[in-house]
């Protein structure tokens, strides 16, 4: 089973600024990785697949990159609405797994 | 629209076999590549991907639960089941489905808004 690390676990931020998020897998997942938005009491809404290509509808300030084991979420200029847990998941191959999310804060 | 919604009951006690329903609506499950897995997220932890169900009726299980799990699709009624056999407390969990449109690749581009499961005595 691929193992999924994010790190930080929780980034406290302000709004208007720049926050990138982290995650590594155990081996190489290629770029079959996709980040997750969940907010308080809310399903996980899709932001990127493939890595680096946004879901219908995700705005531009949301942008993903990296490949094999290292990737990275950065939100541009954070929103009020953008505060939430993010997860990143692999789907090289089943059992799909998950990271245990970071959480992004407002400081 | 594409929604997806699960249904169950709220508590089951431990042993119990817990029967989840996902009714589904705005695609079909025999459209070629289409899918959809069942994921389970316990209070205030990550998510954790249990099993999923293809058009062709392929399945496919999480193994660390495969031998209490399964899955089955109901086609002409838009509904994909999930049964989970001698429930415990630590299976106390939000339960969601999710459909996984992308034919080619395996991530969840829709979810439901999932059902609370308590296992308590």
């Amino acid at each position: 089973e691929i193992v999924m690390t994010q790190s930080p676990a929780t980034l406290s931020v302000f709004p208007g600024t720049r926050a990138t998020l982290f995650c590594r897998a155990s081996q190489s997942v290629s770029s079959y990785l996709a980040w997750y938005q969940q907010k308080p009491g809310q399903a996980p809404r899709l932001l990127i697949y493939g890595a680096s290509t946004r879901a219908t509808g995700i705005p531009a300030r949301f942008s993903g990159s990296g490949s094999r084991t290292d990737f990275s979420l950065t939100i541009s200029s954070l929103q009020s609405e953008d505060f939430a847990v993010y997860y990143c998941q692999q789907y090289d191959d089943w059992p799909y797994t998950f990271g245990q999310g970071t959480k992004l804060e407002i400081k | 629209q594409v929604t997806l919604n699960e249904s169950g009951p709220a508590l089951v006690k431990p042993t119990q076999t817990l029967t989840l329903t996902c009714t589904f609506s705005g695609f079909s499950l025999s459209t070629t590549g289409m899918r959809v897995s069942w994921i389970r997220q316990p209070p205030g932890k990550a998510l954790e991907w249990l099993a999923r169900i293809d058009w062709d009726d392929d399945k496919f299980y999480s193994p660390s639960l495969k031998t209490r799990l399964t899955i089955s699709k109901d086609t002409s009624k838009n509904q994909v089941l999930l049964t989970l056999t001698n429930m415990d407390p630590v299976d106390t969990a939000t339960y969601y489905c999710a459909r996984m449109g992308d034919p080619k690749y395996w991530y969840f581009d829709l979810w439901g808004r999932g059902t609370l499961v308590t296992v308590s005595s």
